[in-house]
Order: C-alpha cells, then sequence, then structure tokens
C-alpha cells in the first residue's frame, strides 16, 4: 500500500515569508518518485518537480526548494520569499512500481499570500 | 497550439442522467487518465488508459465509464449510477505510464454540478 499525507491543510503567510509544506510518503518499493504540482485558482495542475528515490540532492529552483530524505519518508517543499502569486493548493505526489506507477496523492495544502 | 483540451469547462447535469466529459491532447502521449477532485481529498483515480482500445479502472471507478477509440481521445462518461458526481474532474496524460516518464500533464479541468 502506498499513502502521501500531506499535514497541513491550510497555510497563511503574509509576502515575504518563507512557507514550508510537509510531505510524507510511504511505500515498500525501492524504486519510487515523487512529484510536487501547483494548483492556483484557475483549476490546472502545473507541474513543480519530479524526484527519483535514488537522487536525494536537495534541489533550487529560484525561490522554490525541496528537501528529499529518505530516512524519514519526507519530501518538503519551500517557498522563499513568498508572493501573492504562490497563492494555490500545492500537491505532493507518489508513484511506484507497486502501483504500476500511477500518480497518488496528498490530500493538498492550501497556501494564502497576503500583500 | 498544444496541450490538452477538456471540455465543457462548466456542466450541470440532472439526477438520472448521463453525462460525457470531454479530453483531447495533441502531445501524442500514450497514457490518459481520469481524476475527481474534491474538497480535501486530492486527487483520486477514476480510470486510466496506456494505450488504444485499452483501459484500467482506477481506485473510485464506480460510476463512470470510458473508451480509448484514438490516441488522442479519452472521454468520460458519468453515468446514473454515479450517486455524487458533483465534482472537479481533471483529465491527465503522460508520455508512458512505466519508469521515470511518469510526469503527469494536467487539463484545465470540468466542474460538473448536478442540479
Amino acid at each position: 500500500a502506498q499513502k502521501v499525507t500531506q499535514a497541513q491543510t491550510e497555510i497563511s503567510v503574509v509576502e515575504k515569508e518563507d512557507v514550508t509544506l510537509d510531505c510524507v510518503y510511504e511505500t515498500r518499493d525501492t524504486t519510487y518518485y515523487l512529484f510536487w504540482y501547483k494548483q492556483p485558482p484557475s483549476g490546472e495542475l502545473v507541474f513543480l518537480i519530479r524526484r527519483n528515490s535514488f537522487d536525494e540532492q536537495n534541489e533550487i529552483s529560484g525561490r522554490y526548494s525541496w528537501n528529499f530524505q529518505k530516512s524519514t519518508s519526507s519530501f518538503n517543499f519551500t517557498i522563499t520569499a513568498s508572493q501573492v502569486v504562490d497563492s494555490a493548493v500545492y500537491f505532493c505526489a507518489l508513484s511506484d512500481y507497486s502501483n504500476d506507477y500511477k500518480l497518488s496523492f496528498g490530500a493538498g495544502t492550501t497556501v494564502t499570500v497576503r500583500a | 497550439d498544444g496541450g490538452i483540451t477538456q471540455s465543457p469547462k462548466y456542466l450541470f447535469r440532472k439526477e438520472g442522467q448521463n453525462v460525457t466529459l470531454s479530453c483531447e491532447q495533441n502531445l501524442n502521449h500514450d497514457a490518459m487518465y481520469w481524476y475527481r477532485q474534491d474538497p480535501g481529498q486530492g486527487l483520486r483515480l477514476i480510470y486510466y488508459s496506456q494505450i488504444v482500445n485499452d483501459f484500467q479502472k482506477g481506485d473510485i471507478a464506480e460510476g463512470y465509464s470510458v473508451s480509448r477509440e484514438k490516441k488522442e481521445s479519452f472521454p468520460l462518461t458519468v453515468t446514473s449510477a454515479q450517486k455524487n458526481p458533483t465534482a472537479f474532474y481533471l483529465c491527465a496524460t503522460s508520455p508512458t505510464n512505466r519508469g521515470a516518464n511518469t510526469e503527469a500533464f494536467f487539463g484545465q479541468g470540468t466542474r460538473l454540478t448536478v442540479v
């Protein structure tokens, strides 16, 4: 069985604050992939990052950074110096061999950035 | 204009009616998916198809049907057997359902409401 848990339902911050979104996953497989997607009010999910289980290097892309720790089964996402345009629902997802590599999503975290 | 087109954007259904949601893609992707999104529950997989003329049930297939007669098209029918169809429906594609190429691309969604 696999599972993705995003413990934070909603986060509200003031512009320029940093915000970290937690993601904890469960899988029995050694080969798996983790994803983050952003869903703005328009509804379409936008792909942010894919990380495979053999690459634990943290990644930074502009104001976005990701911290992958296999020891704690976590794949956390940080937005630095948040902006109003970052307001969206963010989903963490997992795909692995046991589930035929289908995506399994967490419940999502709604981020609201106030001006 | 490349991408995934879902139509209509909004759909209203009377109780007891079947309705069909359209999903068309010109990305030449093999795999296509239908997800349902309810508030606070993330995305749940309804059906998926890895190749033309073949599809499999996802986690919540009851009350839904699909077809995959063409690579570009994966329509979803919400039947009268689906007792709680009001939700946001998202279509997605990926180059393949195997291995590393499991990043999914999403359409803009169809919001279905039962009236």
